[in-house]
């Protein structure tokens, strides 16, 4: 069965930094480009960020570029987004999904989400 | 640019069928989009993949109940015998050249 475990959120001030790790089981990690996406309280979906199989493809949403660092350790199945200089608006809980797959060929489309963890930026 | 567009709300009976819709933006109609299911209080899931042709590939679990189609640049989720636990947030999603896109969202109220 897939798994995937976010842990990391928390309270943190305005313009401090935080980073949230996604614990990935029940598949062969290293095959799949994995996903942040966030949800504002009341809010719909939104995409952070990307990260190909091998760490070498990233894309960061324009809200968060140069702000966040998305990685990952193919040898812990473990994927990670550092937050840095956090606001308000970053106030989500925060996903992480694996990215379809089929014969080989991958798809920007999520197929197995994790049950989230909250970021609160506040004073 | 890229847009998914979908209504913010729609309901329906106990036990009836509805077509959930989601649309394309101009120039856009060949593409790919998964639909994820969000019940309260609770992360998303993967519904299915609706392909251009409207083949569609479900995740695992998903009920024979839950089927998708597509007419030019929309493309639809339809929930047949509807059950309390139907009720929940429905989203679209794609890529494009900016990155993964998501629907606004449809809240499904079960009646």
């Amino acid at each position: 069965e897939v798994q995937l475990v976010e842990s990391g959120g928390g309270l943190v001030k305005p313009g401090g930094s935080l980073r949230l790790s996604c614990a990935a089981s029940g598949f062969t990690f290293r095959r799949y480009n994995m996903n942040w996406v966030r949800q504002a309280p009341g809010k719909g979906l939104e995409w952070v960020s990307s990260i190909s199989s091998s760490g070498s493809h990233i894309y960061y949403a324009d809200s968060v570029k140069g702000r966040c660092t998305i990685s990952r350790d193919n040898a812990y199945n473990s994927l990670y987004l550092e937050m840095t200089s956090l606001r308000a608006e970053d106030t989500a809980v925060y996903y992480c999904a694996r990215d379809y797959c089929s014969g080989g060929t991958c798809y920007r489309l999520f197929d197995n989400w994790g049950q989230g963890t909250l970021v609160t930026v506040s004073s | 640019q890229l847009v998914l567009t979908q209504s913010p709300s729609a309901s329906a009976s106990l036990g009836a069928s509805i077509r959930l819709t989601c649309t394309l933006s101009s120039g856009h109609s060949n593409y790919a989009i998964a639909w994820h299911q969000q019940q309260p209080d609770k992360g998303p899931r993967y519904l299915m993949k609706l392909n251009t042709d409207g083949s569609h590939t479900k995740g695992d679990g998903i009920p024979d109940r839950f089927s998708g189609s597509n007419s030019g640049a929309e493309r639809y989720l339809t929930i047949s015998s509807l059950q309390s636990e139907d009720e929940a947030d429905y989203y679209c999603q794609t890529w494009g050249t900016s990155g993964v896109i998501f629907g606004g969202g449809t809240k499904l109220t079960v009646l």
